[in-house]
Parts: structure tokens; sequence; C-alpha cells
């Protein structure tokens, strides 16, 4: 069974610029969470999406959108980029939503987004 | 204040020492916690997961929660070099609009050498 898959992998951008992150959850899984992960703040919760629904949101500005197609497929953007929104980027699915249990979520590689 | 306080290391033991490794928290809704290993350029993978107080056994792996005390651990039996990764911590709570969140540690660096 294939893995979460996140593209692109790595991508650099200048502030101001706009950027689409990509997720494909594994075959079956209904639930995708965004996560921003850096050295200083470690893994830190966007978003998450469940049958095309938002279902919980981080604290992070509205700059940062996401949406949920109907085969499970999730993008992330971020709009006005800034300096600080350098960062790596984690998806991950699960069977169900976070927000109903405690289902193993799976991650993906992560985006590495770099903002000059 | 952080949710969750996790010292971020690096931790370098020779191959085959014990390690502890530890998570302390301030929101007492947390009710599931669980304990992910990420290899570099990789994604977290979960390793342990445990509800409420108590300990729980994986083969070399133990993990600990005290509610009481608000701490989590984690502990690798017999470290192997293929150990050497960062350990999160991560717990789920009740939101104020009923939904779970999972917050995670800031990870811990553990070097094992052979």
């Amino acid at each position: 069974k294939a893995g979460v898959t996140q593209t692109p992998r790595y991508l650099i951008k200048t502030r101001g610029q706009q950027v689409t992150l990509s997720c494909s959850p594994i075959s079956g899984h209904r639930s995708v969470s965004w996560y921003q992960q850096t050295p200083g703040q470690g893994l830190q919760f966007l978003f998450e999406y469940f049958s095309e629904t938002q279902r919980n949101k981080g604290n992070f500005p509205g700059r940062f959108s996401g949406r949920q197609f109907s085969n499970s497929r999730s993008e992330m953007n971020v709009s006005t980029l800034e300096l600080g929104d350098s960062a790596l980027y984690l998806c991950a699915s699960s069977l169900v939503t976070i927000a109903g249990g405690t289902d193993t979520q799976y991650f993906g590689p992560g985006t590495r987004l770099t903002v000059l | 204040q952080k949710e969750v306080e996790q010292d971020p290391g690096p931790l370098s033991v020779p191959e085959g020492a014990i390690v502890s490794l530890n998570c302390t928290y301030s929101n007492s809704a947390f009710q599931y916690f669980m304990w992910y290993r990420q290899y570099s350029r990789k994604g977290p993978e979960l390793l342990m997961y445990t509800y409420s107080s108590g300990n729980k056994e994986d083969g070399r792996f133990t993990a600990q929660v005290d509610k009481s005390s608000k701490y989590i651990s984690l502990f690798i039996r017999d470290s192997q070099p293929s150990d050497s990764a960062t350990y999160l911590c991560a717990m789920t709570g009740i939101t104020n609009t009923g939904f779970q969140k999972l917050v995670f540690g800031t990870g811990t660096r553990l070097l094992v050498s052979p």
C-alpha cells in the first residue's frame, strides 16, 4: 500500500509570493491534517480536513488555507509569503478524523519551503 | 508557556544504554499520549500510544504516563545506532468546540554511538 505522498518535496519562493502544496493520503484514508515544523516551534497543527470539510484549525493567520477534494487529496495554500513561513510542511492521513478518536496518523515526507 | 515541553537535546549515549526521553505538559484535558520517531528527511512515524496513566511496553520501548504529575516518558532499552533520530511526544485533548487537537513537543534528538 502506497504511503502518504507530498509534492513538491522542495520549494523556494520569495516574500510576497503564494504557494500551493499537495498531499495524497493513503488509499481509503479520509482525514488529512497539515502541520508546520520548524526548529524553534516544533510541529504545529495547521488544520484538518475530513470528507472535504475543515474539522479543526490551529492558530495560524488566514494566509494559510486548505481544501480537500472528493478523492481525499488535499492542498494547502499560503498567500503573501513571509520569511517566517520557511519550514517543513507535513501532511498526515488517517482513516477517521482525529476529532472523532485516536486513529493512527501516517505522515508524508514533507515539503521543505524556503522563503527568500 | 508552551502546552508541551520537551528537551531538544541532543542526547548522546553509547550503544546498549538505556535511554529516557521525557515531556511535561500543562493541559489536564489531555487524555491520549503518543511518541513519534522522525528520521532525518522523513516524516514522523508513530512508535507508541497510551491512554491515560500507566505503562505500555512494546519490545525495547516502554511508554509511561503520570497524569498526576503531567509527565510522560519513553524508555528505550539496549539502544542501537539505528535508534538515532528525533523523538517527538504528542498528546490529544478536547478543545472548547469539542474537537480534539493534537499537540506535539518540539522533539528530542537522540544520538546512539556504536
